[in-house]
């Protein structure tokens, strides 16, 4: 079974520059994440999908960031404009199905990730 | 608001036992996991408990005490490539994981 595939693996660009990142989630997942991690933290939400709809985006700062994931599978996340303390790793996860209270189900299973400077 | 502490660093010796704690208060639970994150890669699942006491997968195992909002990850027989963060997450009421920042695992010959 493939993993989670995200793509770039690397991004250098300057501030107020923008940045997209892709992720596909693992077949049959109904359920897709992104997160940002900084060094030393752990990783925190920004958008969490269910299917094509939003289920929680309530810490994407979305005055510069945006995502869309339009047929229910593969996702993107776009940066416009970035700041420098957007420099990060972004992870993509995707689980069977979230709250469906089924370890199962909610087990969430990560992509490589995306590592961003912004210069 | 929502919490997990988990210590930030811990040092252990190979072939030794090492536990990594983990404390949470959240609204609600419906599960805790832990994670296992090498350096500059994803984490990738250990563990998960729902109920209370031991799991025991392997050289891993996963306790859990939801009186006491504790759980600890208990690793044996340590071996070098054990050395990674370990990150403690909670699934609260929302079924939304809150996640610790991790313990950093360094494992000396």
């Amino acid at each position: 079974e493939a993993g989670v595939a995200q793509s770039p693996r690397y991004k250098i660009i300057e501030k107020r520059q923008s940045v997209a990142f892709w992720c596909n989630p693992i077949s049959g997942h109904a359920t897709l994440y992104w997160y940002q991690q900084i060094l030393g933290q752990g990783p925190k939400l920004l958008i969490q999908f269910q299917n094509n709809g939003v289920v929680d985006d309530s810490q994407l700062p979305k005055d510069r960031f945006s995502a869309e994931r339009l047929k229910g599978v593969d996702s993107t996340l776009k940066i416009q404009p970035a700041k420098l303390e957007d420099s990060a790793v972004y992870l993509c996860a995707s689980s069977l199905k979230a709250g469906t209270s089924g370890w199962h189900q909610e087990t969430q299973y990560f992509g490589p990730g995306t590592r961003l400077l912004v210069l | 608001g929502q919490n997990i502490d988990q210590p930030t660093e811990m040092t252990a010796t190979e072939g030794a036992i090492v536990q990594i704690n983990c404390t949470y208060q959240t609204s609600g639970f419906n599960g805790l996991f832990w994670y296992q994150q090498h350096a500059g890669e994803a984490p990738t699942f250990l563990s998960y408990n729902v109920l209370d006491g031991l799991e025991e997968k392997g050289r891993f195992s996963s306790f859990l005490s939801r009186s006491k909002g504790y759980s600890y990850l208990l690793l044996k027989e340590l071996q070098m490539k054990d050395s990674a963060s370990y990150l403690c997450a909670v699934l609260d009421s929302n079924y939304q994981l809150i996640w610790g920042a991790g313990t950093k695992l360094i494992i000396k010959p």
